[in-house]
């Protein structure tokens, strides 16, 4: 079974640039999630997705944080315009059912200069 | 406000030695609990879940954890670490209301050769 794939592993842009994050969770799991993990911190949900609606989106910075699932499938979440403290790891999970384990991406590393 | 801790940042452990990482939880009813594992540059991995029912929960890698609502605790713990459990670790837990997952800010655990 092929695990939550994820896209850049690793990603260096300026302040005030735009990036996205591109995630592909495992076949059939209907909720995806999105989490911010700041060096020496636990991860925190940004944004959870059950099939393409948004169930919980209260910690995304929706000034500059956006995030889509078109066809409950894979997802996008972008920055625009990145500040210096955006600077973390995203990870992307994706669970069978909303209370069930997670499984995780890799990460996308995020470095804003 | 429901919340996890994780009150020790860093624990260092003799390979062989027992190990016993504290995890407290904040909530209004008893949440469904997770520990997982986090490598270097790894996403996280399931160890083990508590969601009803027997309060001693066997886990992947000989991990087992005790959940006591007396203490709003999930302790995790392994009789003889390894060198291969130096890694860092996050106690999570979400409610069937909710849905939303909060994680610990994890304890990063060091092995001594």
């Amino acid at each position: 079974e092929a695990g939550v794939a994820q896209s850049p592993r690793y990603k260096i842009i300026e302040k005030r640039q735009s990036v996205a994050f591109w995630c592909n969770p495992i076949s059939g799991h209907a909720t995806l999630y999105w989490y911010q993990q700041i060096l020496g911190q636990g991860p925190k949900l940004l944004i959870q997705f059950q099939n393409n609606g948004v169930v919980d989106d209260s910690q995304l910075p929706k000034d500059r944080f956006s995030a889509e699932r078109l066809k409950g499938v894979d997802s996008t979440l972008k920055i625009q315009p990145a500040k210096l403290e955006d600077s973390a790891v995203y990870l992307c999970a994706s669970s069978l059912v909303q209370t069930g384990e997670q499984f995780f991406g890799p990460g996308t590393r995020l470095t804003v200069l | 406000a429901q919340s996890v801790t994780q009150p020790d940042i860093h624990i260092t452990v003799s390979e062989g030695a027992s190990l016993e990482l504290r995890c407290n939880y904040s909530y209004g009813a008893t949440p469904y609990l997770f520990w997982y594992v986090q490598s270097p540059g790894q996403g996280l991995q399931l160890l083990l879940k508590y969601f009803s029912g027997d309060t001693l929960v066997q886990g992947i890698k000989g991990f087992e954890a005790e959940f006591k609502r007396s203490q709003s605790s999930f302790n995790l713990r392994k009789p003889s670490v390894h060198w291969s459990d130096a890694a860092e670790y996050f106690c999570a837990a979400t409610t069937s209301g909710t849905y939303k997952y909060i994680f610990g800010t994890g304890t990063r655990l060091k092995v001594l050769a």
